[in-house]
């Protein structure tokens, strides 16, 4: 059973760097499959932020590309997810999940809150 | 801001049908598979739909999904309480990004 957990700091300061990592369990990031980061402001809906694939090729949203970059490591079964200079506007749930070539998510993690604020 | 175009709203009594849809364009809808997501109050999303019409192994026939043009349709039969819940569309854009809808609220009468 694929199963994915964020984690992270859940209070970031206002154009602080934010980070976050989400580690696999039951399937090898290097077998196959995107990885990817989606967020959720609250009381509104989902934003996909960016993918990685195990080769390390990546995609992001296009109006966040300026601040993003998502890494793997292959070695701890994880990727992760920087989003720089931050504002209020970052503040959200954050939902890792495992992205297939006909990109649907098909497992997601808990997702993880993370307010931005002085 | 979404791309993909869904009712804010949609309610029916139990035992009755609801359907759900996504409206897009060419650039995405029109030439991807959709995907639909049930996000059930404080939850994580959950994949309901995939590649159009297919479901995950453990989801109920009553969820179906179709797709024409450049809009999909997400239809749930024999409606229970346990569906109250947020569902968004989703699909890729040849802008090189992953799409979801403005999502749509289920509320059993």
């Amino acid at each position: 059973q694929v199963q994915l957990q964020e984690s992270g700091p859940g209070l970031v300061k206002p154009s602080e760097t934010l980070s976050l990592t989400c580690a696999v369990s039951g399937y090898s990031i290097s077998s196959g499959y995107y990885w990817g980061w989606i967020r959720q402001p609250p009381g509104k809906g989902l934003e996909w932020i960016g993918s990685i694939y195990h080769s390390g090729s990546t995609y992001y949203n296009p109006s966040l590309k300026s601040r993003v970059t998502i890494s793997v490591d292959t070695s701890k079964n994880q990727f992760s997810l920087k989003l720089s200079s931050v504002t209020a506007a970052d503040t959200a749930v954050y939902y890792c999940a495992r992205l297939s070539s006909h990109y649907y998510m098909d497992v997601w993690g808990k997702g993880t809150t993370v307010t931005v604020s002085s | 801001q979404s791309v993909l175009t869904q009712p804010p709203s949609v309610s029916a009594a139990p035992g009755q049908k609801v359907t759900i849809s996504c409206s897009g364009s060419s650039s995405n809808i029109g030439n991807n598979y959709v995907s639909w997501y049930q996000q059930l109050p404080g939850t994580a999303p959950k994949l309901l739909i995939y590649d159009n019409n297919k479901r995950p192994s453990g989801i109920p026939d009553r969820f179906s999904g179709s797709k024409s043009g450049t809009s999909a349709t997400l239809g749930i039969t024999g409606l229970q309480t346990g569906d109250e819940a947020d569902y968004y569309c989703g699909t890729w854009d040849s802008s090189l990004s992953e799409v979801f809808g403005t999502g749509t609220k289920v509320t059993v009468l």
